[in-house]
């Protein structure tokens, strides 16, 4: 079965630092696009990174650039996202999602969304 | 970025009734748009891309029209599984941006 799942989410205070995880099954991760992306609670979805591939390309958004880096083990096909210096404004669920192939890369619709792990910054 | 604009916020639809979701953009997306279904709790779904094109496994009643800067997804007798928030993204500009949702409940 193909399946993404998430960890590493928690309370953490301000200014503090989280590493989530997305672990694959039923696919190789370094044969896909991969994102994150948040839901803060009751809010909408909003993109917050993506990386290519065998990680030689990576985006993120403005919001959580230079404090957030996406990055890949494929030993153990497990997607990570190392999120430092947190504010109250990055509580969400952060979800990790495969994108669909045949389009053009790093643009295209998500078909794989793990469950969420939910992140809460406050002190 | 563009804005993603999605209409109605809540849409009260009976079952067997048909749902018109409305998501516009704020600048030409093409046919580049897709859309979500989320129920609570859960993560989303993928339903439609390519603006019209059914993901694997979502049944027929889910159609998707529309291009340009106007999308629509219609719901053709909505069951009561389909009762849930709705998400447009446009996957034509970086970065990807999605709709507020549009929450379907039932009346």
């Amino acid at each position: 079965e193909v399946q993404l799942v998430e960890s590493g989410g928690g309370l953490i205070q301000p200014g503090g630092s989280l590493r989530l995880s997305c672990a694959a099954s039923g696919f190789t991760l370094s044969n896909y696009w991969m994102h994150w992306v948040r839901q803060a609670p009751g809010k909408g979805l909003v993109w917050v990174s993506r990386m290519n591939y065998d990680g030689s390309s990576t985006a993120y958004a403005a919001s959580v650039k230079g404090r957030f880096t996406i990055s890949g083990d494929n030993a153990k096909n497990t997607l990570h996202l190392q999120m430092n210096s947190l504010r109250a404004e990055d509580t969400a669920v952060y979800y990790c999602a495969r994108e669909l192939p045949g389009g053009v890369p790093g643009l295209d619709p998500f078909d794989i969304w793990g469950q969420g792990t939910m992140v809460i910054v406050s002190s | 970025e563009i804005v993603m604009t999605q209409s109605p916020a809540t849409l009260s639809v009976s079952p067997g009734e048909r749902a018109t979701l409305s998501c516009r953009a704020s600048q030409s997306v093409s046919s580049n748009l897709a859309w979500y279904q989320q129920k609570p709790g859960q993560a989303p779904r993928l339903l439609i891309y390519g603006a019209s094109t059914r993901a694997t496994g979502i049944p027929a009643r889910f159609s998707g029209s529309g291009s340009g800067t106007e999308f629509t997804l219609t719901i053709s007798s909505l069951q009561s599984e389909d009762f849930a928030v709705y998400f447009c993204q446009q996957c034509n500009n970086w970065p990807q941006t999605f709709g507020q949702g549009t929450k379907v409940e039932i009346k």
